[in-house]
């Protein structure tokens, strides 16, 4: 079993929509959780980070984390064109070396 | 907001070639990564670096490939004898503690091996 599952997509939803993005987790240890925008040819950008369980906004964006059930959440509201890209969703833990665990990352195209 | 940069943004070089790839990352952070990316594949962990030292290695990163912070600033991947399949974007990614911060990567350099 994979540490970090995440739907690969592709997603395509018109401008304008609420966009839900997920991923799941094996590793109970996870404390740290983030995702990340990464466009065509570039690096991945942090977008949300978040520790332990609960809810962060930031703009547009809201990142969910609810660890009872291994699963994690990024809400985009009112989706625009230029959020068409890939997101990474990944995580760490204090005992797991200084390592992070990503998703294979979804695809996302806003259709305006 | 200080940022990861890497140079060059885009290599070529010929099979069986050495290159290095080049970081600077934050600041302050204390612990550097190399990621790779074959071209519409999940990133890849390479290595790991803290303290002067590898903290951790992937399978992938064999005795081809070898990182150095040869000064306070600057964080290196040298890739030897490289081959068609080397051919991918390689990220540099720096924390400030390591798995209790974030991660922050770099644009990146393309790597293409003819």
């Amino acid at each position: 079993q994979k540490e970090v599952e995440q739907d690969p997509g592709p997603l395509s939803v018109p401008e304008g929509a609420i966009v839900s993005l997920n991923c799941t987790y094996s590793n109970s240890a996870f404390q740290y959780f983030m995702w990340y925008r990464q466009y065509s040819r570039k690096g991945p950008e942090l977008l949300m980070y978040t520790y332990s369980s609960g809810n962060k906004e930031d703009g547009r964006f809201t990142a969910q984390v609810d660890k009872s059930s291994k699963y994690i959440s990024l809400f985009i509201r009112d989706s625009q064109p230029s959020d068409s890209a890939t997101y990474l969703c990944a995580m760490s833990a204090m005992n797991t070396g200084n390592q992070f665990y990503f998703g294979t990352g979804t695809s996302l195209t806003v259709i305006p | 907001e200080p940022e990861v940069t890497q140079t060059p943004s885009h290599q070529v070089t010929q099979m069986g070639q050495e290159v290095i790839l080049r970081c600077v990352p934050i600041s302050n952070h204390l612990y550097f990564y190399w990621y790779r990316q074959i071209l519409g594949q999940k990133v890849e962990f390479l290595v790991s670096f803290y303290n002067n030292e590898i903290s951790e290695k992937s399978e992938i990163f064999d005795d081809q490939f070898s990182v150095e912070r040869p000064d306070g600033s600057n964080f290196t991947l040298k890739i030897r004898s490289t081959k068609l399949e080397d051919s991918a974007m390689y990220f540099c990614a720096s924390s400030g503690q390591g798995g209790n911060s974030p991660l922050h990567f770099g644009n990146g350099t393309r790597l293409t091996v003819t």
